[in-house]
């Protein structure tokens, strides 16, 4: 049974960098893309990026000045970074197994708050 | 302010059928396949629905999508005090290049 294990800092100062870490257990990175979305109560839910195993990447157009997603196939890992961390990127993060079926399985959440 | 237009709330009997409308554009469910979440407090979103009406493994039947035009909608079959959640429909808009998504729906089971 595959999962996904996410982890990361969850507390930030503004203009610091996020960085985010999923893990993806009993099961290949291979065959799919891999996803970050967030979800706070100001914004809902919204698409960060994907990436698959050879490193195909798509952004939210909204975040990609500010965005890079990564993977690590040796580790089955994949992982978010996010430049200048303001108050308004402060969320619940989520990893998720993207396309062929849209975001199939899903991290935990990580909450990650952006305060000073 | 979502992209997708979802009623913020729905309720039902046990036993009702109920309806949860998801509406768009043709930039996005005209032209692209609708997804479908259910979300309980505290937890990630679960997939309910993809590709307009299609089940994941393990999903219960109750649970139906359909999509005409630019609007999407998801019915609940057979409605139980367990189903009470917030569901979310989702859908690829080639104008924005991104995934978008509804605000949501929280569906009380009286």
């Amino acid at each position: 049974q595959v999962q996904l294990q996410q982890w990361g800092a969850g507390l930030l100062k503004p203009s610091e960098t996020l960085s985010l870490t999923c893990a993806v257990h009993g099961g290949s990175i291979s065959g799919y893309f891999w996803s970050w979305i967030r979800q706070s109560p100001g914004r809902g839910l919204e698409w960060i990026a994907d990436i698959n195993h050879d490193g195909s990447t798509d952004y939210n157009p909204s975040l990609k000045s500010r965005v890079d997603i990564l993977v690590d196939t040796s580790n089955n890992q994949f992982s978010l970074k996010m430049r200048s961390v303001t108050a308004a990127d402060t969320a619940v993060y989520y990893c998720a197994r993207g396309k062929p079926i849209l975001w199939s399985l899903w991290g935990q959440g990580t909450t990650v708050t952006v305060s000073s | 302010q979502s992209v997708l237009t979802q009623p913020p709330s729905a309720s039902g009997t046990p036993g009702q059928r109920v309806t949860i409308s998801c509406s768009g554009s043709s930039s996005n469910i005209g032209s692209n396949f609708v997804y479908w979440y259910q979300q309980f407090p505290g937890t990630a979103p679960k997939l309910l629905i993809y590709r307009d009406d299609e089940w994941p493994s393990g999903v219960s039947d109750r649970f139906s999508g359909s999509r005409s035009g630019t609007s999407a909608s998801l019915a609940i079959s057979g409605l139980r005090s367990e189903d009470e959640a917030d569901y979310y429909c989702a859908a690829w808009d080639d104008s924005l290049r991104s995934w978008v998504f509804g605000g949501g729906t929280k569906l009380t089971v009286l």
